[in-house]
């Protein structure tokens, strides 16, 4: 089955660690993207990457890293920089036509 | 600089109602790419609909219909007849082909539709 994955679901982090949140693709596209949504709100870009070894800030992007040392794989790392890290985090991968596909979502809680 | 405007926070209908989801846009492109996709409370977005700048013509698919209209910087999402399945957050989406494969979201509408 062609898709993307994200794992986990829910995630439980005590404040000052950092977590990464796995995202995995098997539809071969070359973007990848990471988004941030809060309750009630739309969805901020964090970080995207056209291709392996490549990847750009989004809008928000203090206090997250990422990688991409193989097409499918697109890791996010939620750092204790980041101010105000609880939120529910959706990875995409895309088209050259620019149409994303989305993974179910990690909702991460830091307390 | 692009931007997506979905005015309509949240609509609520009585099932069997058709309804008109708003999305108006800007851009300094001529070329670019309109997308519409649904998000059910379970969380993970669908991608419904992809339009690009050259192709104006309205779109149907089943119950759902799209209506683009480059002349108001416009991309309506309608739901004929809906059904309490439709009921979901819907966001409007833009892509400029100079934007290096970065989509700029619409704030979403919240459709409820009541049984």
């Amino acid at each position: 089955d062609g898709g993307i994955t994200q794992s986990p679901k829910y995630l439980f982090r005590k404040e000052g660690q950092n977590v990464t949140l796995s995202c995995e693709q098997n539809l071969n596209h070359d973007a990848m993207y990471w988004y941030r949504q809060d309750p009630g709100q739309g969805l901020r870009l964090i970080y995207y990457s056209q291709i392996v070894n490549d990847f750009q800030k989004g809008d928000i992007a203090e206090g997250y890293s990422v990688s991409r040392e193989k097409k499918e794989s697109f890791p996010l790392t939620v750092t204790s920089a980041q101010k105000n890290p609880t939120a529910f985090y959706l990875c995409a991968s895309g088209t050259s036509f620019y149409e994303q596909y989305f993974g179910p979502g990690t909702r991460l809680t830091v307390t | 600089a692009q931007k997506v405007t979905q005015a309509q926070t949240e609509i609520s209908v009585v099932e069997k109602e058709d309804v008109t989801l708003d999305c108006v846009y800007e851009t300094r492109d001529t070329t670019y790419y309109l997308f519409w996709y649904k998000q059910p409370p379970s969380g993970e977005l669908v991608f419904l609909i992809r339009r690009n700048s050259f192709d104006e013509q309205n779109e149907i698919s089943g119950r759902y219909s799209w209506n683009f209209q480059k002349s108001t910087s416009s991309f309506n999402f309608t739901i004929t007849a809906s059904q309490v399945v439709d009921s979901a957050v819907y966001f409007c989406a833009l892509s400029e082909d100079t934007g290096g494969f970065k989509t700029i979201f619409g704030a979403g509408t919240r459709l409820f539709v009541k049984a």
